[in-house]
């Protein structure tokens, strides 16, 4: 099936440590995205892809960071630098220069 | 920073009866999407309509756009209990590529 696969579901971080949300697609997409999710706030971008090699910081940035060194795959770092990390994340992709996007399942993060 | 409005933040209606939701956006858009998110599932897309629609169908969805207003809605005829779930507006910008603006989202609960 194509389709956007985030793993782990569930992700506990100790104080400290920095964690590796893993986000590959299967649709053939250029684009590629990953939203943080809190209650009541909606959805924020942390970074977006539009082509391999290449990323750019969203709103909201600090404490994060992302690689894209192929085109299925685009992992979002959680670093010791993210004051507060626990929240839903969202990964998501897109043809370039077309609005709809497509989500994953998402990863809950909780820090312990 | 956040584009959508949605209104109101929460609604609780019967089986059966129409839900409408309202999106307010502050900025020239090139088009505004719907999408919907299942408790802890990722969001799943509805409905766009471009800035230069008035209005649009999709089987029980009814969406119109008012750009002269900034706004628009979404209705849900004769909703069922599985329409229960969350409902986001977002917007994208002429000449932003495919970078979404998300509103906060509205809880619809549908009462059997």
């Amino acid at each position: 099936d194509g389709g956007i696969t985030q793993s782990p579901k569930y992700l506990f971080r100790k104080e400290g440590q920095n964690v590796t949300l893993s986000c590959e697609q299967n649709l053939n997409h250029d684009a590629m995205y990953w939203y943080r999710q809190d209650p009541g706030q909606g959805l924020r971008l942390i970074y977006y892809s539009q082509i391999v090699n290449d990323f750019q910081k969203g709103d909201i940035a600090e404490g994060y960071s992302v690689s894209r060194e192929k085109k299925e795959s685009f992992p979002l770092t959680v670093t010791s630098a993210q004051k507060n990390p626990t929240a839903f994340y969202l990964c998501a992709s897109s043809i370039l220069n077309r609005n709809t996007i497509y989500f994953g399942e998402g990863s809950w993060l909780t820090v312990v | 920073s956040q584009q959508g409005e949605e209104d109101p933040q929460a609604l609780s209606i019967q089986e059966g009866e129409n839900a409408t939701m309202n999106c307010s956006y502050k900025t020239s858009i090139n088009n505004l999407q719907w999408y919907r998110q299942n408790s802890g599932r990722g969001l799943v897309h509805l409905i766009l309509i471009r800035s230069n629609e008035r209005e649009k169908h999709s089987g029980r969805l009814r969406v119109t756009l008012d750009t002269s207003k900034k706004s628009s809605s979404l209705l849900i005829t004769a909703s069922r209990a599985a329409d229960t779930a969350s409902y986001f507006c977002a917007t994208g910008q002429a000449g932003a590529n495919s970078k979404l603006t998300f509103g906060k989202g509205i809880t619809l609960s549908v009462r059997p």
